[in-house]
């Protein structure tokens, strides 16, 4: 199972929106709407932001979006802030309880 | 607030053994499936295995399949990673995650575990 592809590094200026792509398959991403995000911090444990695809664990900022198009998925911040500045990686449930994680995304705050 | 902690990693030669712990508070264990994830030092991240809540299923990722054996005993709370003929690629810190429900098919991962670091060089 290859890895999902995402742009190594993405940035905007604070109050402005992102999209972080993540794309995958008919296999995986494309198979099933069950695409997550993971937020991480350097030398820190990786935090759900979002999961089946759109929806927001309790106390996730709503800035954080996210939504699918055929075999791809994305992730949007929307009102950028500074706290925002973390590594980000998809993953998508890929059939016959295997997973497959995004090769991870580095969002710089300007 | 739930809480995973993971204990017994370390340095092991390549060919050699660990056991890792992740002992889990705060909910009800016995109702969770639960999944290891593994980052290797700079690099992102990879899915190494899954148990079912009770135990009866189990996956393993191909890269590890054969030398690792997960297993849980939910009479102390604790899942397991047994850890055989550890290569040095097999060198990364360790997350332990739980799944939402008592499966280990269509899940996501959260909370997650600080990691337990196994390092395997001579």
């Amino acid at each position: 199972q290859s890895a999902l592809t995402q742009p190594a590094s993405v940035s905007g200026s604070p109050g402005q929106s992102i999209t972080i792509s993540c794309a995958g398959t008919s296999s995986d991403v494309g198979s099933y709407n069950l695409v997550s995000w993971y937020q991480q911090y350097p030398g820190k444990a990786p935090k759900l932001m979002i999961y089946e695809g759109s929806e927001r664990p309790f106390g996730v900022s709503t800035r954080f979006s996210g939504s699918k198009s055929g075999n791809t998925a994305s992730l949007t911040i929307s009102g950028l802030q500074a706290e925002d500045e973390a590594d980000y990686y998809c993953c998508s449930y890929a059939g016959s309880a295997t997973y497959v994680f995004g090769t991870g995304t580095k969002v710089t705050v300007l | 607030e739930v809480q995973l902690v993971e204990s017994g990693g370390g340095i092991v030669q390549p060919g050699g053994s660990l056991r890792l712990s992740c002992s889990a508070s705060l909910f009800t264990f016995t109702n969770y499936a639960m999944h290891w994830v593994r980052q290797a030092p700079g690099k992102g991240l990879e899915y190494v295995s899954a148990i079912s809540s009770d135990g009866g299923k189990t996956y393993y990722a191909d890269s590890v399949k054969g030398r690792f054996t997960i297993s849980r005993d939910n009479s102390k709370n604790t899942l397991y990673l047994q850890m055989r003929s550890l290569r040095p690629e097999d060198t990364a810190v360790y997350y332990c995650v739980r799944a939402p429900y008592d499966q280990i098919l269509y899940s996501w991962f959260d909370p997650w575990g600080q990691g337990a670091l196994v390092t395997v060089s001579s």
